[in-house]
């Protein structure tokens, strides 16, 4: 079944620790996304990625790091600079068609930083 | 600056009856609409989308409008089920500088009420 995987589901860390959430995808999808979700707030865009070796910043991109070297892969890594790193992380992708290219989204990561 | 905005945080329908979810837009450059749905520690579920360049579209139990010269989308459920009970995020998706990137609404949290 095509998808896209996130790991872990839950990830605890101790604050000024850096750490790296997994999104995988084989849809063969070209664009790939990272979203943080907060009660309250929707969904903001992180980073985000058209083609591989390329990415853009998002809305709330100050104190995270992404790379995308494999059209597959896209790790988002939350570094000791991000001030509120407790949140539930969603990675998502999509496809070429014009106005057929929703976004998939995986399951998410909830991450807690003591 | 919220480009997508959704002013109720939550409804509440009968079973059977429509559930009419409503979204604003602030960017009159956004191409593309979508509607997902949401539960808890998962990732969003596309339900529907709709192009610019239409202003409805159907399948199944959803319907999407869009009014542009109102900057104005709504999701209708008809008829509502005690299973769409959840949060749904609108979205919009707009280019900056060659690249594009999908916004989303805050939500509204749906209770169909058996």
């Amino acid at each position: 079944d095509g998808g896209i995987t996130q790991s872990p589901k839950y990830l605890f860390r101790k604050e000024g620790q850096n750490v790296t959430l997994s999104c995988e995808q084989n849809l063969n999808h070209d664009a790939m996304y990272w979203y943080r979700q907060d009660p309250g707030q929707g969904l903001r865009l992180i980073y985000y990625s058209q083609i591989v070796n390329d990415f853009q910043k998002g809305d709330i991109a100050e104190g995270y790091s992404v790379s995308r070297e494999k059209k597959e892969s896209f790790p988002l890594t939350v570094t000791s600079a991000q001030k509120n790193p407790t949140a539930f992380y969603l990675c998502a992708s999509s496809g070429q068609g014009w106005y057929n290219s929703p976004l998939h989204f995986g399951n998410g990561t909830r991450l807690t930083v003591t | 600056d919220q480009q997508v905005k959704q002013n109720s945080p939550s409804l509440s329908v009968q079973e059977g009856r429509i559930s009419i979810l409503n979204c604003d837009y602030t960017n009159s450059m956004f191409d593309y609409f979508l509607w997902y749905k949401k539960y808890p520690a998962e990732g969003p579920t596309f339900l529907i989308s709709i192009s610019s360049i239409k202003d409805k579209n159907e399948d199944g139990r959803f319907t999407v409008f869009l009014n542009k010269s109102a900057k104005h989308l709504s999701l209708h459920i008809v008829p509502s089920q005690p299973g769409d009970s959840a949060v749904y995020f609108c979205a919009a998706r707009g280019a900056t500088s060659g690249t594009y990137k999908y916004i989303f609404g805050t939500g509204t949290r749906l209770k169909v009420l058996a």
